[in-house]
């Protein structure tokens, strides 16, 4: 079984600039996380989708960043405009069901000059 | 607020010396606490999940163990392979809310 992949691994941007990251879930799992780690703080939840309908996006830090899940497959966190404080590391996670667990992809790695 | 607490932040052991790393918690309405390892440059592999108080996981070298109040991943006879940090998270709270909160993680290093 393939697991959670992300894209790009690493992206260096300048602030301004709009990134856009890319999560493909394990085959079959609905459901479907966003986390963010920024330098020496804990991973911290953005949001979940169930499906392609957000579940809970209590996360997310302000309307700079927009998440969506188009058919329920892939997933696609953009970042417009890019500000200094959104460099981190950026994990997507999925299971098949809320109470199974998460399995993580390895995350990118985004920089903002 | 839910909060995960991890200590020591950092422990050094040598090949064979057996240890334990602790991660206290305090959440409303704990429905499942998580252990997961992580290597450098890669994501969070999942370990175990631990349900209720008293239950126990082991997966060769590694136990873990839960608390009302605490969780313990017991470390026997570690090898060097197992340097790494390792993670503990709770899902916590009733309905559809399914959001993992994490400690900070605790970073092993085991000298051969």
């Amino acid at each position: 079984e393939a697991g959670v992949t992300q894209f790009p691994s690493h992206s260096v941007i300048e602030k301004g600039q709009t990134v856009t990251l890319r999560c493909d879930p394990i085959s079959g799992h609905d459901n479907l996380y966003w986390y963010r780690r920024v330098m020496g703080k804990e991973i911290k939840f953005l949001l979940h989708f169930v499906k392609e309908s957000k579940q809970d996006e209590s996360g997310m830090p302000n309307n700079r960043f927009l998440a969506e899940r188009t058919g329920g497959t892939y997933s696609t966190l953009k970042v417009q405009p890019a500000e200094l404080e959104d460099s981190g590391v950026y994990f997507c996670a999925s299971s098949r069901s809320s109470n199974q667990p998460q399995h993580f992809g390895d995350g990118t790695r985004l920089s903002i000059l | 607020e839910d909060q995960v607490t991890q200590s020591p932040e950092a422990l050094r052991l040598q090949e064979g010396e057996s240890s334990s790393l602790n991660c206290s918690y305090t959440v409303s309405g704990l429905r499942g606490l998580f252990w997961y390892r992580q290597d450098p440059g890669k994501g969070p592999e999942f370990l175990f999940t631990l349900y209720s108080a008293g239950e126990e996981k082991e997966k060769e070298r590694l136990k873990a163990t839960l608390t009302k109040k605490e969780s313990f991943l017991h470390i026997t006879a570690p090898k060097p392979e197992d340097s790494a940090t390792y993670l503990c998270a709770v899902q916590a709270g009733a309905g559809a809310n399914s959001k993992l909160t994490f400690g900070k993680g605790i970073t092993l290093s085991v000298r051969p």
